[in-house]
């Protein structure tokens, strides 16, 4: 059981934009930590794709857009393309684990 | 980059030993992570540790993980005590700054098995 829930899966058709939600609680999103999101292709390392619930790190396409209210985020992905299909993860700090916590994963299909 | 090396297959109560090598960039900065993830399954913090040598570990490890650093080598290492094959997973070595983990490397499958 992951501390932050996300959907097991979410789905779209190229170009349209699909949301990924992140829900935590009091202890990690709502007391106003960063969210940060992962992109994980299949055997591969997870990549990060939005840090400080917002910020794309170099070289990642403004197509990913990141957002936090209250105790949930969301990454929403537009113009979608057949290689965004991926697992998605969102990660925050947690202060009863004092240490990071992860989403349980989004499966990302490409119809 | 990172990159690590360790032990592959392990058998029940035995323990999990692996080293991550940091090329490039500084050291100093930053907090040397450990993250697993079980056959199927989302992502798990283990545990860092910064270059003074300060660890913080995730509570359901805690007393079954150590982390340590070497500075000359620019290397850390995890180790995991008792495993059992709850603890089989691909095990990765990231770079964490500000809570986030920006620089990952490639993953290696640990098996534990009897």
């Amino acid at each position: 059981q992951s501390v932050l829930t996300q959907p097991p899966s979410v789905s779209g058709a190229p170009g349209q934009t699909v949301t990924i939600s992140c829900t935590g609680d009091t202890t990690n999103i709502g007391t106003g930590y960063d969210v940060h999101w992962y992109q994980q292709l299949p055997g591969t390392a997870p990549k990060l794709l939005i840090s400080s619930d917002n910020d794309r790190p170099s070289g990642v396409p403004d197509r990913f857009s990141g957002s936090k209210s209250g105790t949930s985020a969301s990454l929403a992905i537009s113009g979608l393309q057949t290689e965004d299909e991926a697992y998605y993860y969102c990660q925050s700090y947690d202060n009863s684990v004092r240490g990071a916590v992860f989403g349980g994963g989004t499966n990302l299909t490409v119809l | 980059q990172l990159q690590r090396w360790g032990a592959g297959l392990l058998k029940p109560s035995e323990t999990l030993s692996l080293t991550c090598a940091v090329y490039g960039g500084s050291f100093s900065t930053y907090y040397w992570t450990w993250i697993r993830q079980a056959p199927g399954k989302g992502l798990e913090w283990i545990g860092e540790i910064n270059h003074s040598g300060s660890t913080n570990y995730n509570p359901s490890l805690k007393s079954r993980v150590s982390i340590s650093l070497d500075t000359s080598k620019n290397q850390f290492s995890l180790k995991l005590s008792s495993v059992t094959d709850a603890d089989t997973a691909v095990y990765f070595c990231a770079r964490g700054f500000h809570w986030h983990f920006d620089v990952w490397g490639p993953g290696t499958l640990v098996p534990v098995s009897s």
